[in-house]
């Protein structure tokens, strides 16, 4: 089951803040969060587990409510080299180790 | 120097061709794995490696058919392309079992064109 992102798109000036959230219809145990530039590979920023561990990028943080299968990434004073598509990947309670991915939130950040 | 990489960069073939995409990671990492990204940029996995064991294959056309012929290394041999096929494919590894509290790290992509 595809988790879902919110919003499609957002378009930000440098300094600015952004949510980007992702929901699930399942019960997570983990939700992975990539950013992607255009034309380059998905890069890692932060694991959450089902339990509160988190893994990851030092300026970028992230939620994650188990009870409501939502992630929340959370960029704060927003820089240039931020904009990409970011994308979560959620692995369900009792799925098959394996990553589904949302459709992507692309985010602009302009001077 | 570069972790996971893919050859070619780019693949632009007929349609009915055969063609391989390779991959390779250098960063000791036992999974790997094979995904899928559309012109409408969804990412999908394809398949998953462990140890040169298939772990995961995807609902993918046989068509596809992956090989490993040791835990760095994981190919993609497509038979008889068709225009579908036609995508960014990415490849990627991970540490450990492949559990999903492990970072993937992934290639910088194939382009495939089947025209």
């Amino acid at each position: 089951q595809q988790p879902v992102q919110s919003p499609q798109a957002v378009i930000l000036r440098e300094g600015e803040d952004a949510v980007i959230n992702c929901s699930s219809s399942k019960a997570l145990y983990s939700v992975h969060w990539y950013r992607q530039k255009h034309g380059e590979a998905p890069v890692f920023l932060m694991i959450l587990l089902k339990g509160g561990e988190q893994k990851g990028h030092e300026k970028i943080s992230a939620s994650f409510n188990e009870k409501k299968q939502q992630s929340s990434l959370y960029l704060t004073a927003s820089q240039l080299s931020y904009s990409g598509t970011y994308f979560c990947g959620t692995e369900s309670v009792g799925g098959s180790e394996k990553l589904v991915f949302g459709k992507g939130t692309k985010l602009t950040v302009n001077p | 120097d570069t972790a996971v990489s893919q050859t070619p960069k780019y693949l632009v073939t007929q349609m009915g061709n055969d063609k391989s995409i390779k991959c390779e990671q250098n960063l000791g990492h036992d999974t790997m794995y094979w995904y899928k990204q559309d012109s409408k940029k969804f990412l999908k996995i394809m398949f998953s490696y462990n140890n040169k064991e298939l772990i995961i294959n995807e609902t993918v056309p046989n068509r596809f058919s992956p090989k490993s012929p040791d835990k760095a290394h994981l190919n993609l041999h497509i038979n008889s392309l068709e225009l579908g096929d036609s995508a960014v494919y990415f490849c990627a590894s991970s540490q450990g079992s492949g559990a999903i509290t492990d970072t993937q790290y992934f290639g910088p992509g194939t382009r495939l064109t089947v025209l």
